[in-house]
């Protein structure tokens, strides 16, 4: 079935650091990847996501690309902030199955990061 | 929109209670889903539906029940409650449930703790 691995946390880094979360994936098909970001006490929200091979995702300075010959996804940014201290979820929509099964999210077990000043 | 709510925010339960966790969206969402997240294991699928009167399993549907009679609600059901399903649930639904690229809207959760 599908699965998603995304590395371990937590990630800690210093204000302006560049970030790296790695997320590899394993799934039939053609599968949408996303990230969503938990901020403490809330509920997940979509950061970024991609559709297809060789797209990238983008939304608030963070960017990861969909890479179907390594089947990864990993997500960057150049310069994270105290702000961006969160946990970070990669996760796939499969393909559709023909009896309903609809809009399926398999997630990776998160990664959390803490920012320092 | 007040888009995804969900309540109660925290619960504890005595093993072998039962109760409703409720959640509704207000945004005409066709795909409705319950997860529940555990430390280092993620979110997992517990049930989720594709539109009123349709409902399904996820990965981990045991102890759970749902129904959907409206596009707006979709509650889940703890039939009698186990310290294993001690756990953080969350709702989201998605516009369209045959567009796997569709974001999902995620409401706030329920901690729900079961002595």
């Amino acid at each position: 079935g599908d699965s998603v691995t995304q590395m371990e946390g937590p990630v800690t880094l210093s204000e302006e650091a560049f970030l790296t979360i790695n997320c590899t994936y394993t799934a039939t098909g053609y599968p949408s990847l996303f990230w969503y970001v938990q901020y403490p006490g809330e509920g997940l929200q979509l950061l970024l996501k991609a559709t297809k091979a060789d797209d990238k995702g983008s939304n608030k300075g963070f960017e990861a690309t969909y890479r179907k010959e390594t089947t990864s996804f990993h997500l960057e940014k150049g310069s994270v902030q105290v702000s961006d201290s969160a946990v970070y979820f990669c996760a796939l929509s499969g393909q559709i199955i023909l009896t309903g099964g609809g809009n399926k999210l398999t997630f990776g077990t998160g990664t959390q990061l803490k920012v320092e000043l | 929109n007040a888009g995804v709510t969900q309540t109660p925010k925290f619960q504890v339960l005595k093993t072998g209670q039962s109760m409703t966790l409720q959640c509704a969206q207000d945004m005409n969402h066709e795909y409705m889903s319950w997860y529940r997240q555990d430390p280092g294991m993620g979110l997992r699928l517990i049930h989720y539906s594709v539109g009123a009167g349709i409902t399904d399993q996820g990965e981990v549907p045991n102890g759970y029940n749902v129904s959907r009679s409206t596009t707006e609600d979709f509650p889940l059901r703890l039939l009698s409650a186990a310290p294993s399903q001690t756990s953080v649930y969350f709702c989201a639904s998605s516009p369209r449930a045959e567009r796997s690229y569709n974001e999902q809207f995620f409401g706030p959760g329920t901690r729900l703790t079961v002595l």
